[in-house]
């Protein structure tokens, strides 16, 4: 079974371009969980999803941010024209059901660097 | 709010020796779930252990141990023989059972652990 998939794993952008993330949950995960890591920081909630649902988007910046989980295919971060403060870690975790106690399996991140 | 607060930015401790590494939180709600995750140099986050509120007993995983006191609100995490392999970041984590924030994982600010041979 293979674990949360993310890509790219590393990502520069030039401030004002768009950022795109993506995550694969692994096999059988309905739940998705993004999360950003600044420099010599923790781990910070951005927004939980459920297929075609966003259920808590309550970390997530109010502008130039955006998720989505379709019914086919990835779970997509998007950050509209990056600025530097961008520059993070951005981690996605999945998990398989919502009921009791869920594990939160983390992807490897991807590092997005703002030039 | 849910709060998580590691007060040790760094440590460091000799190879076979042990280290315990410190956490504490804030939450009014009454069952929840603590976690401590190692984050080495890869960036990979690892689930070292778990911890249901709900249990008196501490949790153990070979040659990881907690030290939960719910009480106190504190979790503290020992390492036994550590191994040139624990060297990384170390977070706490708070999970709530339910409620609102159901999901979302809080995490503290991380304890770089050091391992000299």
């Amino acid at each position: 079974n293979a674990g949360v998939m993310q890509n790219p794993r590393h990502l520069v952008r030039r401030r004002g371009q768009e950022a795109r993330l993506r995550c694969s949950p692994m096999k059988g995960h309905s739940h998705v969980y993004w999360y950003r890591q600044l420099p010599e920081e923790g781990l910070k909630f951005m927004v939980y999803l459920q297929k075609e649902n966003i259920i808590d988007e309550s970390g997530m910046p109010k502008e130039r941010f955006s998720a989505e989980f379709p019914k086919e295919g990835p779970s997509i971060l998007r950050i509209q024209q990056v600025v530097r403060g961008d520059s993070a870690a951005y981690f996605c975790a999945s998990s398989p059901q919502l009921a009791g106690y869920d594990e939160q399996y983390f992807g490897p991140g991807t590092r997005l660097t703002v030039t | 709010a849910q709060t998580v607060t590691q007060s040790q930015p760094e440590m460091s401790v000799q190879e076979a020796e042990t280290v315990t590494l410190s956490c504490t939180y804030d939450t009014s709600e009454s069952d929840y779930y603590l976690f401590w995750y190692k984050q080495p140099p890869s960036r990979q986050m690892i689930l070292v252990i778990r911890q249901e509120a709900y249990k008196q007993q501490n949790a153990t995983e070979n040659r990881f141990s907690v030290n939960f006191q719910k009480a106190a609100k504190s979790f503290s995490l020992k390492i036994s023989d550590s191994q040139l392999g624990d060297a990384a970041m170390y977070f706490c984590a708070y999970l709530p059972a339910g409620g609102t924030s159901y999901g979302k994982l809080t995490f503290g600010q991380g304890t770089i652990l050091t391992v000299h041979p």
